[in-house]
């Protein structure tokens, strides 16, 4: 079936580093991509999405392409901030019976220390 | 614009008791209205979803059911808590569209079961 795998956490950075978090995913046609964040005691916002290959989703400095020949999605920032800290989870969509379901990543926490 | 409630925020109940978490949206009519439990390390399981009134598909069997009794209004429920049922519980909201439609997520409920 459909999943998602993403790079296991934590992962601990210093304010202006770069970041990136692996994910890559298994699905059958061509999903779209998406990577969802999720502040401390809050639920999911969506931070970027791509919908076809070599689509490049942006958003708050984050970047993400959809690579079809290596079934990535990789997230990347070039200077995160201490308010970045927050769990990312990076997630495909599939349609089934007249829905439109999300497939998670099981997350990645990270911290950004000043 | 479109708004999404969930309550209540935190609860904590005793094994073997009821549970009842409600989640409604507003401003959109005949959304796609989804139940997510994230359990810690485990990452963000789909759980419920739904397509209207009264339709419900289970993407798990567990101790758990849900209800959508009006439109914009969909219940998780159990008669009988668990020590696992323990978790994060997040509702969402889309639009099917036919294309990279997002979904939105409500603030969620702590659910812990003692």
């Amino acid at each position: 079936g459909d999943s998602v795998t993403q790079m296991e956490g934590p992962v601990t950075l210093s304010e202006e580093a770069f970041l990136t978090i692996n994910c890559t995913y298994t699905a059958t046609g061509y999903p779209s991509l998406f990577w969802y964040v999720q502040y401390p005691g809050e639920g999911l916002q969506l931070l970027l999405k791509a919908t076809k290959a070599d689509d490049k989703g942006s958003n708050k400095g984050f970047e993400a392409t959809y690579r079809k020949e290596t079934t990535s999605f990789h997230l990347e920032k070039g200077s995160v901030q201490v308010s970045d800290s927050a769990v990312y989870f990076c997630a495909l969509k599939k349609t089934q019976g007249g829905s439109e379901k999300l497939v998670f990543g099981k997350g990645t926490k990270l911290t950004v220390n000043p | 614009s479109q708004t999404i409630h969930q309550w209540p925020a935190t609860l904590v109940q005793p094994v073997g008791s009821p549970l009842s978490l409600e989640c409604t949206v507003e401003g959109t009519s005949n959304p796609n209205l989804y139940w997510y439990r994230q359990a810690a390390g485990r990452g963000l399981q789909l759980l419920f979803y739904s397509v209207g009134i009264g339709q419900i598909s289970s993407e798990v069997p567990q101790n758990l059911s849900a209800s959508r009794p009006q439109d914009r209004q969909f219940i998780l429920s159990s008669k009988k808590l668990l020590l696992s049922d323990s978790g994060f519980y997040l509702c969402a909201w889309s639009l099917f569209s036919g294309g990279a439609e997002t979904q939105y997520f409500g603030p969620g409920t702590r659910l812990l079961v003692l």
